[in-house]
């Protein structure tokens, strides 16, 4: 069975710090998909990324960045010089591969993040 | 804004009643999938829908059911209400099963269970 752990459930930092959020990722599928959502205080599930489990590359999206290594399962999510806005939960999920139930997402507990003028 | 429509957004109703939440996929989404949020289980899969079908279940209660109508819009039926079945649920769509595309979710419907 496929599981999530975001072990830090609340991180709090002043503005412009950088912050890492750790996800550590449990599956025996060789294929599958790797996601970041954001859940604003408005409530709603916002995509930032997927990232297939051959890819190992990692990605920079502005101030955010993520670094994906197979070998210790790890998917982590950086947010560089942390603003207000970003003051959210972030869920890391988990989608294996052609199974029948196609996006079927297995997420983690969530991280909060407090971000403090 | 996800285009994913759920309604409504907000509904109290108490315990032993029955509700019916409504999720309006993105133009051209063929997939629906529910997800209940919940302080004590988190973000979980319910139930996914293709073109009409039920295609996958998760830890759906034999109290919920849900169907997908030939307009492709979804209901999630929640009967004999407990107050635990108080969360949030959410909708989301994408276009084909496959998991090489993202789910796009609604904004929830918070339902209260008093």
């Amino acid at each position: 069975a496929q599981k999530v752990t975001q072990a830090q459930t609340e991180i709090s930092v002043v503005e412009k710090e950088d912050v890492t959020l750790d996800c550590v990722y449990e599956t025996r599928d060789t294929t599958y998909y790797l996601f970041w959502y954001k859940q604003p205080p408005s409530g709603e599930l916002v995509f930032l990324i997927r990232r297939n489990s051959f890819d190992e590359q990692n990605e920079i999206s502005g101030r955010y960045s993520w670094n994906f290594q197979k070998s210790t399962s790890s998917f982590n999510f950086t947010i560089t010089a942390s603003q207000v806005v970003d003051s959210a939960v972030y869920f890391c999920a988990l989608s294996e591969a052609y199974n029948n139930a196609g996006n079927m997402l297995t997420f983690g507990g969530g991280t909060r993040l407090m971000v403090k003028p | 804004d996800s285009g994913v429509t759920q309604t409504p957004k907000h509904l109290i109703t108490a315990t032993g009643q029955r509700v019916t939440l409504r999720c309006s996929p993105r133009s051209g989404d063929l997939s629906v999938y529910w997800y209940q949020q919940s302080l004590d289980q988190g973000l979980q899969f319910l139930i996914h829908y293709y073109n009409g079908e039920e295609r996958a279940k998760g830890n759906i209660l034999e109290r919920f059911s849900a169907q997908q109508f030939p307009d492709l819009h979804s209901e999630l039926n929640l009967s004999s209400l407990e107050l635990g079945d108080s969360a949030l649920y959410f909708c989301a769509s994408s276009v084909v099963p496959g998991t090489n595309t993202e789910a796009f979710f609604g904004q929830g419907t918070r339902l209260t269970v008093v």
